[in-house]
């Protein structure tokens, strides 16, 4: 079991572009979740998936962001425009049972925005 | 928003004494979970709690759970240099127990 994967580890970009960041998660896992922590508001729950369907994106900042589950072992969170504010680490978790089940977290990408 | 916030925020004892970390939450929950995250790494899950039971153990940790006091307390025994971390509460959400909510964390410091 190779845990969740998430990539890239780290990214710098400037304000304005576009970022894309990758999660696969745990094989036979139905959740699948993304946080955002920052030393301000810590660990942010942006949106989650069940069986590939987005369930609650309540936590997604703005309409600059969106995620997609095309399929069960693949996820991207996409923000573009990126801000300075978006600076970050991003995590993504996933699980058996959603809450009622352990999540296992990937390493996170921080992602800076200049 | 949070829905479980820890107590203290930070905490620093010399190895082999005991750590103890509190958590409280504001509505009802299904369970309560309790992660340990290094410098840099994800989370990494320690116990899962439900609103049935009252304490849990894994090896060096103890897990209390009060839901007429809406509180939960981690402890761990004989604290090693290699538990220094932040240590998060997580509760799943007043509005879907499929979604965990997380505190804001103890950072525990371990001297040697």
């Amino acid at each position: 079991d190779a845990g969740v994967i998430q990539s890239p580890r780290h990214e710098v970009t400037e304000m304005g572009q576009e970022v894309t960041l990758r999660c696969k998660p745990i094989s036979g896992h139905d959740y699948l979740f993304w946080y955002r922590q920052t030393m301000m508001r810590g660990l942010e729950l942006l949106i989650y998936f069940n069986n590939n369907v987005p369930i609650d994106d309540s936590g997604m900042p703005e309409d600059r962001f969106s995620a997609k589950m095309p399929n069960a072992s693949f996820s991207t969170l996409k923000i573009q425009p990126s801000e300075p504010r978006d600076s970050a680490v991003y995590f993504c978790a996933s699980s058996r049972q959603g809450a009622r089940s352990p999540l296992h977290f990937g390493n996170g990408t921080r992602l800076t925005v200049t | 928003s949070q829905q479980g916030e820890e107590d203290p925020q930070a905490l620093s004892i010399q190895e082999g004494e005991n750590a103890t970390m509190n958590c409280s939450y504001k509505t009802s929950i299904n369970n309560l979970q309790w992660y340990r995250q290094n410098s840099g790494r994800g989370l990494v899950h320690l116990i899962l709690i439900r609103s049935n039971e009252r304490e849990k153990h894994s090896g060096r940790l103890r897990v209390t759970l009060d839901t007429s006091k809406k509180s939960s307390s981690l402890l761990i025994t004989a604290s090693r240099a290699a538990d220094t971390a932040s240590y998060f509460c997580a509760t799943d959400a007043s509005d879907s127990s499929y979604k965990l909510i997380f505190g804001s964390g103890t950072r525990l410091l371990v001297r040697p």
